[in-house]
């Protein structure tokens, strides 16, 4: 099945700092969805995108659906201790979903 | 309960085994997908089930076998597996209507370890 580009696949950062990961796919999507995944624990949806263009915000998150619905990013601000996870993105253009490698979020206190 | 649950959490079996992973969802969803999620691989879809129907088969092997009573209940028997079937299944639901702008929502996963 197609797979998503998603980059970085690590990141370590200082608490309080801003984190920017994205998304990009060889195919047009419908949908851009990003979720948070805790150690041993499924997938949790954070912000649902719809549109080509659209910037949705969840708290300190911010998720936008690229132009040319081929990409989509996810910004963090202000990270905190429990932003710890792997970050995923997902995109369906139909009954079936597709998903990203994945961004491992290290926070230093 | 709400949303979406798994049982068990944790199941380690030999390899001669037969068991059963369990999937519910309380959202009054139509859709009802397995997941395989693996160390450092993206999650691999399985199977999907549209109104108890089963709409896609991934290529999954024999030795799981899927089983869709309703539209809030959703199994994985497995036998016979092989030690690389270790990982994280995971189950989601979806609303499952006409068109795209529904999302899908998933359960805690089952950590499987196969000896």
């Amino acid at each position: 099945g197609q797979q998503l580009n998603q980059s970085p696949q690590s990141m370590f950062i200082q608490e309080g700092e801003d984190v920017s990961m994205n998304c990009t796919s060889s195919s047009i999507f419908n949908t851009w969805l990003w979720y948070k995944q805790d150690p041993g624990e499924g997938p949790v949806l954070l912000i649902a995108l719809y549109k080509a263009g659209e910037l949705t915000s969840n708290g300190r998150l911010t998720a936008q659906f690229g132009i040319t619905r081929k990409d989509s990013f996810l910004n963090i601000s202000a990270s905190i201790p429990s932003d710890v996870g792997i970050y995923f993105c997902a995109g369906h253009p139909g009954n079936q979903f597709y998903f990203g490698t994945g961004t491992s979020l290290t926070v230093i206190p | 309960e709400t949303g979406v649950t798994q049982t068990p959490r944790h199941l380690v079996m030999g390899m001669t085994n037969k068991k059963s992973l369990k999937c519910e969802q309380h959202l009054g969803h139509n859709a009802m997908y397995w997941y395989k999620q693996s160390a450092k691989k993206p999650l691999e879809l399985m199977f999907v089930y549209n109104f108890k129907e089963q709409t896609e088969n991934n290529s999954v092997p024999s030795r799981f076998s899927p089983e869709c009573p309703n539209s809030s209940h959703l199994f994985l028997h497995l036998h016979t597996l092989q030690p690389e079937d270790s990982a994280l299944y995971l189950c989601a639901s979806r609303l499952g209507l006409a068109g795209d702008t529904d999302t899908q929502y998933f359960g805690p996963g089952t950590r499987l370890t196969v000896l």
